[in-house]
């Protein structure tokens, strides 16, 4: 089944404790993104990547890393978290981008942080 | 800096016909417009993208105008089970067509 999986699906941490969101998707996509979600300001994108060794910021990119060593996965690494990281946030995949026509972009099920 | 606009919220009756609007100035040439819905909970799914004049599948319709600065998605006779938010997606031309930003999302409530 074609699919974009994330883990871990929920997560409370303290602040300052480093962690990692992993993302995977099975259908050999070159793009991949990942959004936070907050209430009352929609869908953010924090990095995205065209290919592997690829990757750039998107709208809110302060404290998070990102890294694409192989296509298929694209983790999100939180150095040290503080609370107002504490969101709803989405893995995404697609083809190529906004280039091609009907090249939709496939969201994994969520990870929900907290920070406290 | 806003890049979409979009209307916060929408009721409608079932069986009526939705439109919502979104406005998007700095559309980028290259960039086509894409439209998602999002359930509590879950991620963003697609439902339709275009370029321009209108585009229609199995569950919506986009009319794109001339000047590409606006979009309208269209579901045809809506049911409770459409009640959810939905994103309009282009791209940014000072950023980047691959930096692509969602809208704020409209929330649309059917009523029985």
């Amino acid at each position: 089944e074609a699919q974009v999986t994330q883990n871990p699906r929920y997560l409370i941490t303290v602040t300052g404790k480093k962690l990692t969101v992993t993302c995977s998707q099975n259908m050999n996509h070159e793009y991949m993104s990942w959004y936070r979600q907050d209430p009352g300001l929609g869908l953010r994108q924090i990095y995205y990547s065209m290919n592997v060794e690829v990757t750039d910021k998107g709208d809110v990119p302060e404290g998070y890393k990102v890294s694409r060593k192989e296509k298929r996965n694209f983790p999100l690494i939180l150095e040290s978290p503080s609370p107002n990281q504490t969101s709803l946030y989405f893995c995404a995949s697609s083809l190529g981008g906004s280039f091609y026509p009907g090249d939709e972009q496939y969201f994994g099920p969520g990870t929900r942080l907290t920070v406290t | 800096l806003a890049k979409t606009t979009q209307p916060i919220s929408m009721d409608s009756y079932e069986g009526q016909e939705v439109n919502i609007t979104c406005s998007h100035n700095n559309i980028a040439t290259n960039d086509y417009i894409t439209w998602y819905q999002q359930f509590p909970s879950q991620g963003p799914r697609f439902i339709i993208q275009g370029y321009k004049t209108k585009v229609t599948n199995e569950v919506a319709s986009l009319f794109i105008p001339a000047d590409r600065k606006s979009s309208t998605l269209s579901l045809p006779r809506v049911s409770l089970s459409d009640t959810a938010v939905y994103y309009c997606l282009v791209g940014d031309i000072e950023t980047g067509a691959n930096n692509l930003f969602f809208g704020t999302g409209t929330r649309l409530t059917v009523i029985p």
